[in-house]
């Protein structure tokens, strides 16, 4: 069935640096699109969302970015803390349905 | 904004004993809950899904006998896994959704089956 992956299992970054982490998606049928970030022992927690209506939403030190030509989607993290180190995922949502399909994960580890 | 509660956040039975484990919406009624299992370093499986009142939907390949879950209120579901087997050991975790809110997930709650 269509899935929702992640291109690199494990990013290490230095304190500071911005952080840049991928999905792909299979789904054309995908119109909304979801970040997670679940730290070691607990759920998962929002960080941020973006319709398929848009390429480009931002929050505070995130930016998700949609290609829904190449059907791809970013987080991008400025100044990266050690805070956010924990596993990023990205979860799509498609035909109305609220139940999302989670990606592999990306674990982002942060380095002071 | 949206508060789901699990507990415990950790346990540890004894093979073939049985363990509840309980997810709440604190501020919001969930008209449906969901539950999760993750293996380590893996993403999240959807178990089931299930509505106030009526019963839980299993995803393919989930013992429903084996993963009891009661939805009983719009506040709370809860997920019995009986006769415990080290296999069953993982990660288990709850989210639950409402009207006016949206996708909300539980704290995990670590099942250790010795």
């Amino acid at each position: 069935g269509e899935s929702v992956g992640l291109h690199l299992p494990t990013l290490s970054v230095q304190e500071g640096d911005n952080s840049i982490i991928n999905c792909a998606y299979s789904n054309s049928a995908s119109d909304y699109f979801i970040w997670y970030k679940q730290e070691s022992g607990k759920g998962p927690q929002f960080i941020i969302d973006i319709r398929s209506n848009m390429d480009k939403r931002q929050g505070q030190r995130v930016t998700v970015l949609l290609n829904k030509t190449v059907k791809h989607l970013s987080l991008q993290i400025a100044a990266t803390q050690p805070g956010d180190s924990a596993v990023y995922f990205c979860a799509e949502r498609s035909g109305g349905s609220y139940i999302p399909t989670f990606g592999r994960g990306t674990s982002l580890i942060v380095h002071p | 904004g949206a508060v789901v509660s699990q507990h415990p956040s950790r346990v540890i039975c004894k093979s073939g004993t049985s363990v509840k484990i309980e997810c709440r919406s604190l501020d919001f009624q969930a008209t449906t809950m969901f539950w999760y299992r993750q293996f380590p370093k893996k993403s999240l499986m959807l178990m089931a899904t299930s509505n106030e009142g009526s019963k839980a939907t299993y995803e393919q390949g989930v013992e429903k006998d084996k993963f009891l879950i009661n939805h009983a209120s719009l506040t709370l579901s809860t997920l019995t896994v009986t006769s415990a087997h080290p296999e069953d050991s993982s990660f288990y975790i709850c989210s639950a959704a409402g009207t006016d809110h949206g996708y909300t997930f539980g704290s995990g709650t670590r099942l250790t089956v010795v």
